[in-house]
Parts: C-alpha cells; sequence; structure tokens
C-alpha cells in the first residue's frame, strides 16, 4: 500500500464548479498534513496546511479525519487559474526522523 | 519562510558520468530532502540529508548511485552517479522543520543522453 494515496485524476470541470480531492495516508504517527499546487514545469508550492479542526482560505477548504487517515481539500466557485496538479503531502514519522511524503497528484483542469 | 536556490538549473550529460547538484538554504533548517520527478509523475522522495551523518535513503535508492552530502545546515548536496538515459528527471531540493511545511528549490532538470 502507498504511503499517500491520491485519485490522479484527470478532473476536467467548468469554471465556477466546486470540485473535491481526496486524499489517503498509512502511518497513523503522521503529524502534519498539507496541500500542495505544483504547476506545469514548475516546483510545487504550499497552498494551505490541513489542521484537525479544518480550516479554510477563501475558496479553499482543507479537513483532516485522523480516524479514517483522510484528508480533503474542496475548490469553490473554481477559476481557470485553479488549473494545476495538486498534491497531497504528509509529513510522519520515520525510523529515525520525520519525513516528508508526496501523493502521486490529483490534475485538475478547469475550462471556460 | 526559506529561500532555496538549487543550482544547476539543467544540464545535459553523457550517460556514464556523473552530476552534483548543490542546494543552498538562506536560514537553518532542520530537515533537507532530495526528491526525483519524472515526467507526468509526481514527487518521489531519494533520501533525507542529515546533517553530519550519512544520509537516509528509501526504497530503491541507494547511496552508490546518489551520494548525499550535508555538511552544514544551510547546505546539500546529490550527485547523480554513472548516469543512465533512466536518470533524466527533475531532482529537487527541498528543506523544512519538523512538522512544518515543506520549501523547495526550482529543481535541476536532467537529460542524460
Amino acid at each position: 500500500r502507498k504511503e499517500v494515496e491520491q485519485d490522479p485524476g484527470p478532473f476536467n470541470v467548468p469554471e465556477g464548479a466546486t470540485v473535491a480531492f481526496n486524499c489517503t495516508y498509512s502511518n497513523s504517527a503522521s503529524q502534519s498534513f498539507f496541500w500542495y499546487r505544483q504547476d506545469c514545469r514548475k516546483e510545487p508550492k504550499l497552498l494551505m496546511s490541513v489542521y484537525s479542526s479544518g480550516n479554510e482560505d477563501g475558496r479553499f477548504t482543507a479537513q483532516l479525519n485522523r480516524a479514517s487517515q483522510y484528508i480533503s481539500l474542496l475548490i469553490r466557485d473554481s477559476k481557470l487559474s485553479d488549473s494545476a496538479t495538486y498534491l497531497c503531502v504528509v509529513n510522519e514519522l520515520g525510523s529515525s526522523a520525520s519525513k516528508i511524503i508526496f501523493g502521486s497528484g490529483t490534475r485538475l483542469s478547469i475550462r471556460p | 519562510s526559506a529561500v532555496i536556490s538549487q543550482k544547476p538549473s539543467r544540464d545535459i550529460c553523457q550517460r556514464g558520468t556523473s552530476l552534483t547538484i548543490q542546494c543552498q538554504v538562506d536560514s537553518q533548517v532542520t530537515m533537507m530532502f532530495w526528491y526525483r520527478q519524472q515526467p507526468g509523475q509526481s514527487l518521489t522522495l531519494i533520501a533525507t540529508a542529515n546533517q553530519g551523518s550519512e544520509a537516509t535513503y528509501e526504497s530503491g535508492f541507494v547511496i552508490d548511485k546518489f551520494p548525499i552530502s550535508r555538511p552544514n545546515l544551510t547546505f546539500s548536496t546529490l550527485t547523480v552517479s554513472n548516469m543512465s538515459p533512466e536518470d533524466s528527471s527533475i531532482y529537487l531540493c527541498s528543506a523544512g522543520q519538523g512538522g512544518t511545511e515543506a520549501f523547495f528549490g526550482q529543481g535541476t532538470r536532467l537529460t542524460v543522453v
């Protein structure tokens, strides 16, 4: 089983739609969780951290369910500029230190 | 946040040669990582660069092929040794503090011919 699993997509949705991505992780000792965004031929950039209580940043809402080891990202009123690959990222405890593991990424394409 | 400078940004190398990629962080960080991203794929962790000791490699990656140095808390190098066309990829350096988000260099786009 992969350490971090995501639906690879692609998701192709019209502008203004709401889209949700899901992610599961295997290590229950994982410490912290993030969503990153990666544009074509660019390095990943932090989109938002994910907290147990859930958190919202404008049109983006992230949620964490530790019991189910599940993370989600919701994008409302999607814009053309939201087209990118979204990476679920987990900071987990390794044998000697924590390490940051990326999911395979979900491709999102917003059409006019 | 941390600003990471990675170089070279790209290179074209002959098979059988080696390339060393450098990563410089503008502040002291607890953790530094090296990732590989092949075309159309997500990031795969190669190893955690440990300051003053041997790197911790992930399954499928070995020190002889990817030697890593980390002499201090702001600098690390990754060498891709005895390169073959299968090593063509983007190599990314990442840095962060334990439990917080990671910051990335702009990557090194390697083509082996």
